[in-house]
């Protein structure tokens, strides 16, 4: 069965900082995995994404992620945390079964 | 290119009453999803249909929910008789393809069971 551990709930940087959420995921064949943000009271919206190919993949507004296999990870980042960052980040795997299983998000604060 | 489409956003019903969630997908996509999501945690998979056929809906509480989606199109959510618990934000998806590469979420509904 696929499974995601997102570390930390709540994470906060101050503006203009580097943005680090870590996702570690568990999968028998090789994964397909997936960033998400959810602003307030809105649906998911898609980040980023790795299928195949490069490990480094870049998404929507400065974010990045790298695709680790050795240490079965795909953690977020961006250099420098802008205020309209704040929202909740969601890690997600699909393999074998096609379907998202979401880790439980990690809530991003900024700060002056 | 029109997004997944849900209605209503909010509903506020007593336990005990029926209540429906109707989805509209993205124009093409065959594979229609419907998660919970319940506050402070991930969406959680309830059914997943491709075209008119429920291929996964293992974690669907049958004995109180059930969807459907005539015509491969546009599909309801329906929960007869609604539980205290079951207030949480329902969620539609859609995608092209059937291996999940590129899901598309709605804006959800928000549940509230007084």
């Amino acid at each position: 069965a696929q499974s995601v551990t997102q570390l930390g709930s709540h994470v906060s940087v101050s503006e203009g900082a580097l943005v680090l959420l870590r996702c570690n995921y568990s999968s028998s064949v090789p994964p397909y995995l997936f960033w998400y943000v959810q602003y307030p009271n809105q649906g998911l919206q898609l980040l980023l994404k790795y299928t195949t190919g490069a490990t480094l993949v870049k998404g929507i507004n400065g974010f990045e992620a790298e695709f680790k296999k050795s240490e079965t990870s795909f953690h977020l980042t961006k250099p420098s945390a802008h205020m309209s960052d704040a929202a909740e980040y969601f890690c997600a795997v699909s393999a074998p079964s096609n379907k998202l299983t979401f880790g439980t998000g990690t809530q991003l604060k900024v700060e002056l | 290119e029109a997004g997944v489409v849900q209605s209503p956003r909010y509903k506020i019903i007593e336990k005990k009453q029926p209540v429906a969630f109707w989805c509209n997908p993205i124009s093409g996509h065959n594979t229609l999803y419907w998660y919970l999501q319940n506050l402070g945690q991930g969406p959680e998979l309830l059914i997943r249909y491709e075209n008119e056929e429920a291929v996964d809906d293992s974690q669907l509480p049958k004995d109180r929910f059930s969807a459907e989606r005539l015509k491969g199109v546009d599909s309801t959510l329906k929960i007869q008789p609604a539980e205290l618990g079951d207030s949480a934000v329902y969620l539609c998806a859609s995608s092209l393809d059937t291996a999940g590469r590129d899901v598309a979420f709605g804006p959800g509904t928000r549940l509230t069971v007084l």
